[in-house]
Formats: C-alpha cells, structure tokens, sequence
C-alpha cells in the first residue's frame, strides 16, 4: 500500500477551522484516500473518503489536491470533542474494505 | 452507523494463560472481521483479517498459534492470546465490515489487555 505522510501534531483552537495536510505522493490511481480518527482510549471511527473529487459530511470536508498526491481534512469548526489522532490511510479499491494500514497520524489539540 | 462492541474492555490475567476477547457486529452481518493491535504511544497494526466461517489471514510477523481467531459467525469474532507475556500487554482492537455499508470500518471500543 502507498504511504502517507502527515505531521505528527497540530494545535487548533474551539471553534476555529482546522487543516489536516496529508501528503500521498505515490498515490496509485486505484488509490482511496480514507481518513479516521481515534479519541483517547477508544477505537477509531470513520471521518471521510474520497477518490478525486472534494467531499463533504456533517463531520468534515475532504479536499484532494488535482494532482492527488495530497490531500486535506478540515474541521470548519473545532471543538474539544474533536481533539484526536486523525489518520490518512490509502487503500486500493480492489482490496479488501476495511483491511487498513494505519501511519503514526496527526494528534490534533484543540484548545478551549 | 453500525455498531461494533468489544468485550471485555479490560481484563488482567496472569502470565501463562490463555485470555478470550469477543467482538460483535449488534445490527449487522459482518462478513469480514478485523483485528489490530496497538502498543502506546504507537499506531494499530493490523493483526489478521477474518472471514465468516473460514481460518483468518494473518500480517506477516503475527504468530497464528498464539493469537487463534474465530469467525464463527457472521456477528460474532473472537480472539484468544494463548499463553499470555507481559510483552502481549496492549489494546486489542476489531472491526467490522459488512452488510449493507460498503465504504467504511466500523470499529470496536477496544480491549486493554495487561498481563501481570
């Protein structure tokens, strides 16, 4: 599966809009991006997928570079609730749904 | 969205035994199981993906004889650490996939495992 690259933290504060940068510079084109991400202490849940086209959701919106070897998740309004490590995963459309290989991710703090 | 739960969500045993951990998929068919690891401070590493009623497939590096999994249904996955180290202390986490949702995971709250 193709890398990803991500910072390892990010600070944010309530209710400010936050970027997650996710760099996937050999991105197949077969290549979803997926990203989730894990509360302290909990299993990780799901955020947002896409293939090319930007995507959004009551969570987040998912913005995917025209060349697609970056992409970014954003929060339009942090909240504390929010403050977790996010994940960007690729995962080849041919493989199998939910066979995941997690990177190291952005831990995200969100200030009051 | 589907809901996965783990049980128990933390156990303690003694060095040498063997400990079971149940993940179940409550509303709906999970036809693929997962299962992760994840030490702290560190990512989840995949452990073995399982179908139901066929022997699970196993990452590279994950000794089969000691993590034996289960898929005996098409809600219910278990995992047993055979004979339990300390260095086997971690968060054991599954997912599910299945049934009619086909673009994402749905995970498990996780199962701390520390063995004294």
């Amino acid at each position: 599966d193709a890398k990803t690259t991500q910072p390892n933290s990010m600070e944010s504060n309530e209710e400010e809009p936050v970027h997650l940068p996710c760099n996937h510079s050999t991105i197949s084109g077969t290549d979803y991006i997926h990203w989730y991400r894990q509360l302290p202490s909990q299993g990780p849940e799901y955020v947002i997928h896409g293939l090319t086209s930007n995507v959004n959701n009551r969570m987040a919106s998912l913005a995917i570079a025209e060349d697609r070897k970056s992409s970014t998740l954003i929060l339009h309004r942090a909240t504390l609730r929010d403050a977790a490590v996010y994940y960007c995963i690729l995962r080849d459309r041919g493989s199998t749904l939910g066979r995941l290989y997690f990177g190291r991710g952005t831990q995200l703090t969100v200030w009051p | 969205g589907a809901v996965v739960s783990q049980h128990p969500s933390r156990v303690i045993c003694k060095s040498g035994t063997s400990v079971k951990i149940e993940c179940r998929s409550l509303d709906f068919q999970a036809t693929t199981m997962f299962w992760y690891r994840q030490f702290p401070k560190q990512s989840l590493m995949l452990m073995a993906t399982s179908n139901e009623g066929s022997k699970a497939t196993y990452e590279q590096g994950v000794e089969k004889d000691k993590f034996l999994i289960n898929h005996a249904s098409l809600t219910l996955s278990t995992l047993t650490v055979t004979s339990a180290h300390p260095e086997d202390s971690s968060f054991y986490i599954c997912s599910a996939t299945g049934g009619w949702q086909n673009t994402e995971a749905f995970f498990g709250q996780g199962t701390r495992l520390t063995v004294v």
